[in-house]
């Protein structure tokens, strides 16, 4: 069954720590990965979109990692900031699947100052 | 412009309304979306229209009844709905949803509809 999970479920740090967030998956095949960003009451925000061949992406102080072989994904912050309060969702598609997208339960992050 | 608009932004509704959810976008995209995301839950895909076709229904009851005018839009038509239905209702979209290679979906602000 293609599953993805997330952890922890909840995290809380303060202004200015990095944290990293964690994705394993069991889909197949795999196409790519993505990490989204929702803050509470909006859509989603892609922040990072990774196929298998890559295994490191950068957006800003978001870098996320792929490793295909342990079917793992990681997203780090640095230097969090207040607005980095959101939930964020691991998302894996598998390829010809028609668009269809295999969410997690995602991280719900909150950053005090 | 990569942006996904929906109206309205908040809706109200009761079980015997018949109301509409809306949702734009101009990236010549070809493939839109339809999920219904609870409080603390990921989106749940409900429906996929693919070159303005219906692709994907994911046994979504009858009372939602999506469409599709042009490939630039996508309605979502509420009629006789419970109070379990109220959530976010997103909006996505695609530059193809066919095919083997997925491509990025972009996502609407939702719409917060709430049933009484």
């Amino acid at each position: 069954k293609n599953q993805v999970e997330q952890s922890p479920q909840s995290l809380i740090i303060l202004e200015g720590k990095n944290c990293t967030l964690q994705c394993n998956y069991t889909v197949s095949p795999f196409s790519n990965l993505r990490w989204y960003k929702q803050d509470t009451g909006r859509g989603p925000v892609s922040l990072t979109i990774m196929t298998f061949s890559e295994n490191t992406k950068s957006n800003g102080r978001y870098t996320a990692t792929l490793d295909a072989d342990t079917k793992q994904s990681s997203l780090h912050i640095t230097a969090s900031q207040l607005s980095d309060s959101a939930s964020y969702i691991c998302v894996v598609s598998a390829t010809g699947n028609t668009g269809k997208l295999i969410f997690g339960q995602g991280t719900t992050l909150q950053v005090k100052p | 412009d990569t942006e996904v608009t929906q109206t309205p932004k908040h809706l109200v509704m009761g079980m015997t309304n018949k109301k509409s959810l809306k949702c734009e976008q101009h990236m010549g995209h070809r493939a839109m979306y339809w999920y219904k995301q609870k409080a603390k839950k990921p989106p749940e895909l409900m429906f996929v229209y693919s070159y303005e076709k219906l692709s994907i229904n994911e046994s979504v009851p009858s009372r939602f009844s999506p469409e599709c005018p042009n490939s630039s839009l996508l309605n979502l038509h509420l009629h006789a709905l419970q109070p379990e239905d109220s959530a976010l209702y997103l909006c996505a979209s695609s530059q193809d949803g066919a095919g083997a290679i997925p491509y990025e979906q972009y996502f609407g602000p939702g719409t917060r509809l709430t049933v009484t």
